[in-house]
């Protein structure tokens, strides 16, 4: 079967870093999305990794490991405003277009 | 920038209705979606729409349908709305194969 998992639900404080994590199984494999989502809104993009390593935006940054079936995404400098829930897709190398969702990691960031 | 505009971004409708939600995209993308977001189960694909007048079914189509007849036009109908079908119903569109896709605002729909 086809499956993403990724923790439910974390806390962090404002201006830690908080490593948010997503392992998946899937029958083919062509690219890992992060996605932000702020409660009541639509998913926005963050990141796409599709080769191992890791990729550095600004204060996200997203691990991609192919071989472990693994990625995390990486928040620093935490603000209020990264309160959100993190959605981690991966898109099936046997079809470009659809992608398989994972339920999401509800990111709360206190003071 | 991608623009994906959602018709409404609340509607009630009454059980047994027929109801349309509409979806347009700016961007010459090929390739729309239709999703329903329910907390806990996460967002699920209802239909997909790689071409004009071409359509698949996702995960869950039963109890709708789509219709493409523009490019940049993707309706999702719901043939005799349910109260089950209360959610946040999702339109989004990309352009190829590793792009993201670009999301709607989102219709919040109550089904009563």
């Amino acid at each position: 079967g086809q499956n993403i998992d990724q923790p439910t639900e974390m806390t962090a404080t404002e201006g830690a870093i908080v490593q948010i994590n997503c392992t998946y199984q899937t029958s083919g494999f062509n690219g890992l999305f992060w996605y932000q989502q702020h409660a009541g809104e639509a998913p926005t993009f963050l990141s796409y990794n599709v080769l191992d390593g890791l990729e550095e935006k600004g204060r996200f940054s997203s691990f991609l490991s192919r071989s472990k079936g693994y990625s995390y995404l990486l928040l620093k400098e935490l603000q209020m405003k990264d309160s959100a829930s993190y959605l981690c897709a991966v898109l099936n190398a046997g079809n470009n277009r659809k992608l398989i969702w994972g339920l999401g990691t509800s990111l709360a960031v206190n003071p | 920038d991608v623009k994906v505009t959602q018709s409404s971004r609340y509607l009630v409708k009454r059980t047994g209705e027929k109801v349309f939600l509409e979806c347009v995209q700016d961007m010459d993308h090929e390739n729309m979606f239709w999703y329903r977001q329910d907390p806990g189960l996460g967002l699920r694909l209802i239909y997909f729409s790689y071409d004009v007048k071409m359509k698949e079914k996702g995960d869950i189509p039963e109890g709708y349908s789509v219709s493409r007849e523009k490019k940049e036009r993707f309706s999702l109908i719901l043939e005799s709305a349910s109260t089950n079908q209360t959610s946040m119903y999702l339109c989004a569109s990309v352009g190829g194969a590793r792009q993201p896709q670009h999301f709607g605002d989102g219709t919040r729909l109550s089904i009563l």
